[in-house]
């Protein structure tokens, strides 16, 4: 799987859009983007993925640029329960997953 | 169940004992992972059962570990001769082998801490 970079930390206010970067320039053709988030003392949640298209959901939305090298999730109005370790992981869909590799995410505290 | 369940939430042992971690997956799920975070730490991959395939153990750091799938549904982490270093939290996730998301499902995890 493909590595993923992302700031160590990021601070955003309550009910303001909360944007979180993800570079993975070595991204494969068939590799999706997923976006996991763990808030402490919780097992991981997953919130999303895409592999070239912009997708939204109930949780979040997910742009990736064009050439896929980076992307961004979007939370559009963060609370206070958003504050958790974000991660951006890149992996191939098939018919065996195989293992999701984790690296260290992104802290986002949203405060008052 | 409705979810990933783990059992126990927390075991306190002594350094030199085993311990067996139990991770019920959900329902149909063919796919099991476990993971362990260590204190302040990201999430170190262990092990992956997919089905009837040959499980991919490459994260297993030590001889000391080993899992099973019994019946291609609960799984047991067993560590022997447990070590401080091995006190962290032990993460299952379950996934479906099939469908396009390849979502995992994860538990609240088994806090094991090895004095």
């Amino acid at each position: 799987d493909a590595k993923t970079t992302q700031p160590t930390s990021m601070d955003c206010a309550e009910g303001r859009a909360a944007n979180l970067p993800c570079n993975h320039s070595t991204i494969s053709g068939n590799e999706y983007v997923y976006w996991y988030r763990q808030i402490h003392s919780q097992g991981p949640q997953y919130i999303i993925h895409g592999l070239k298209n912009n997708e939204t959901n109930e949780m979040a939305s997910l742009i990736i640029t064009e050439d896929r090298k980076s992307s961004t999730l979007i939370l559009p109005h963060a609370t206070l329960r958003d504050t958790a370790v974000y991660y951006c992981i890149v992996r191939v869909l098939g018919t065996s997953y195989g293992k999701l590799t984790f690296g260290q995410g992104t802290i986002l505290t949203v405060h008052p | 169940g409705a979810g990933v369940s783990q059992s126990p939430s927390n075991k306190v042992t002594e350094k030199g004992k085993d311990v067996e971690l139990r991770c019920d997956p959900i329902s149909g799920h063919t796919a099991l992972y476990w993971y362990r975070q260590s204190l302040g730490q990201g999430l170190e991959f262990l092990i992956y059962f997919q089905g009837n395939s040959a499980p991919d153990k490459s994260g297993l750091p030590s001889d000391r570990f080993s899992a099973e799938r019994t019946g291609g549904s609960v799984s047991t982490l067993t560590i022997q001769r447990t070590q401080q270093e091995d006190s962290a939290v032990y993460l299952c996730a379950s996934s479906s082998g099939t469908g396009v998301t390849g979502e995992l499902f994860f538990g609240e995890g088994s806090r094991l801490t090895v004095l």
